[in-house]
């Protein structure tokens, strides 16, 4: 049964670095063709894929915030970790964790999302 | 980065009516456009892969097509459960992007 949940602070500060953390279970990262993505949702806005971290450590990173963004991956802990650096209220979102499997491109489970709130 | 626009950004239909929602990349992408469902306060849930692959459990009142830059999503008989709203995402470039959305209201 996979699992995927993300985990990280509820409020930051403008200027402070964000780091959310998603742990699953169910699949490894070490399996080829595994992907996990970070996606966002302002509030009532639309869904924007961040990030992605693949079974062979490739990293790729939406172009509009590829300077503020860093994903890794501790496959012993079945973690993937998003930090997201100069943090400012346009960037209150829900963060939502997704698995790709078997060198797809599609997202088949989803975390539930964790609300982050930016304050100025 | 490839652009995916959805119309229309919003649609107001009964139950029992068929709704059909486009969404148009900025170039080609092949077959590699991906639907999803998403309800208030939950995450998005997948629906239909590679432009017409009805993912499991899903049912077959929702259909995919196209390709190339031009695809849909069409739910025959709308049901009260399909009042949500719904994103095309692209996977054909290693940078994934999403639709704007379309929200289907009931009338």
């Amino acid at each position: 049964q996979v699992t995927v949940k993300e985990s990280g602070p509820a409020l930051v500060k403008s200027t402070e670095t964000l780091t959310l953390t998603c742990t699953f279970s169910g699949f490894s990262l070490t399996t080829t063709g595994m992907r996990v993505s970070w996606i966002r949702q302002p509030p009532g806005k639309a869904l924007e894929w961040l990030a992605r971290i693949d079974w062979d450590d490739d990293k790729f990173y939406s172009t509009s915030l590829q300077t503020r963004l860093t994903i890794s991956k501790d496959t012993s802990k079945n973690q993937v970790v998003l930090t997201m650096t100069n943090m400012d209220p346009v960037d209150t979102a829900t963060y939502y964790c997704a698995r790709t499997p078997g060198v797809k491109t599609y997202f088949d489970f989803w975390g539930q999302g964790t609300l982050v709130t930016v304050s100025s | 980065d490839i652009q995916m626009t959805q119309s229309p950004s919003s649609l107001s239909a009964s139950v029992g009516d068929r709704v059909t929602i486009t969404c148009r990349a900025s170039q080609s992408i092949n077959r590699y456009l991906n639907w999803y469902q998403q309800k208030p306060g939950k995450a998005p849930e997948l629906l239909i892969y590679a432009a017409s692959s009805l993912h499991s459990g899903v049912p077959s009142r929702f259909s995919g097509s196209g390709s190339g830059t031009d695809f849909s999503l069409t739910i025959s008989g709308l049901q009260p459960e399909d009042f949500a709203t719904y994103y095309c995402q692209q996977g054909d470039s290693p940078l994934w992007t999403f639709g704007q959305g379309t929200k289907v209201e009931i009338k």
